[in-house]
């Protein structure tokens, strides 16, 4: 069971901030990654899907990278309604498991 | 609209079982892949199930496997999860999400693009 493990649990920031997220799977998942953001009392939403590439959506200011074992979230010019918690998720063989969030709070 | 409504969450005891709905609309079931995802009380999400598009493969995370099942009535266009021999730790909001189309590339990792509401299940000892 591949395991992902997200740092830094919280992380304070400004708008207008840069924020850059991890997300690091026990074994290798290639470019098998999903960023999804919830903000309290709402649903999951999708953000990023295949590690880089943009949900339907979703704006530009928010881009995926990484491949293997290694990914990041990074969140350009922080807007106030960016302000949430923040799962990465990852699929290999059919089997799928998130990683246990990011909270990023207003500092 | 594209949607997914979930229904069938409650209070039981120990050990007892529910059937979980989710009923999707403008889409058909038989399109897309669909999930279950379940989120404790002030917990993350955890991935729980897994159905293919053509209702023949279902995967579970090793939490549930063994107790819950998953079937489908693609008349109604609805998925149900089949939560059995519950446990108190399998208190959570239990939610429906639509995955991969099933004319996309498996090698493709498209993720869950629409999320229902959710419906609550709370297990008591």
């Amino acid at each position: 069971e591949i395991v992902l493990t997200q740092s830094p649990d919280t992380l304070s920031l400004s708008p207008g901030d840069t924020a850059t997220l991890s997300c690091r799977a026990s074994q290798g998942i290639r470019s098998r990654l999903a960023w999804y953001q919830q903000k309290p009392g709402q649903t999951p939403r999708l953000l990023i899907y295949h590690a880089s590439e943009r949900a339907a959506g979703i704006p530009a200011r928010f881009s995926g990278g990484g491949s293997g074992t290694a990914f990041t979230l990074t969140i350009t010019s922080l807007e106030p309604e960016d302000f949430a918690v923040y799962f990465c998720q990852q699929r290999t063989d059919w089997h799928y498991s998130f990683g246990q969030g990011t909270k990023l709070e207003i500092k | 609209q594209v949607q997914v409504v979930e229904s069938g969450g409650g209070v039981v005891q120990s050990g007892k079982s529910l059937r979980l709905s989710c009923e999707a609309s403008g889409f058909s079931i038989t399109d897309h892949a669909m999930h279950w995802v379940r989120q404790g009380p002030g917990k993350g999400l955890e991935w729980v199930a897994f159905l293919s598009h053509d209702g023949s493969n279902k995967y579970f995370s090793n939490s549930v496997e063994g107790r819950f099942a998953l079937s489908r009535d693609t008349s109604k266009n609805v998925v149900f999860l089949h939560v059995n021999s519950l446990r108190t730790e399998d208190t959570a909001d239990y939610y429906c999400a639509r995955g991969e189309s099933r004319s996309l590339p498996y090698s493709t990792f498209y993720g869950a693009d629409v999320w229902g509401q959710g419906t609550a299940v709370a297990v008591s000892s």
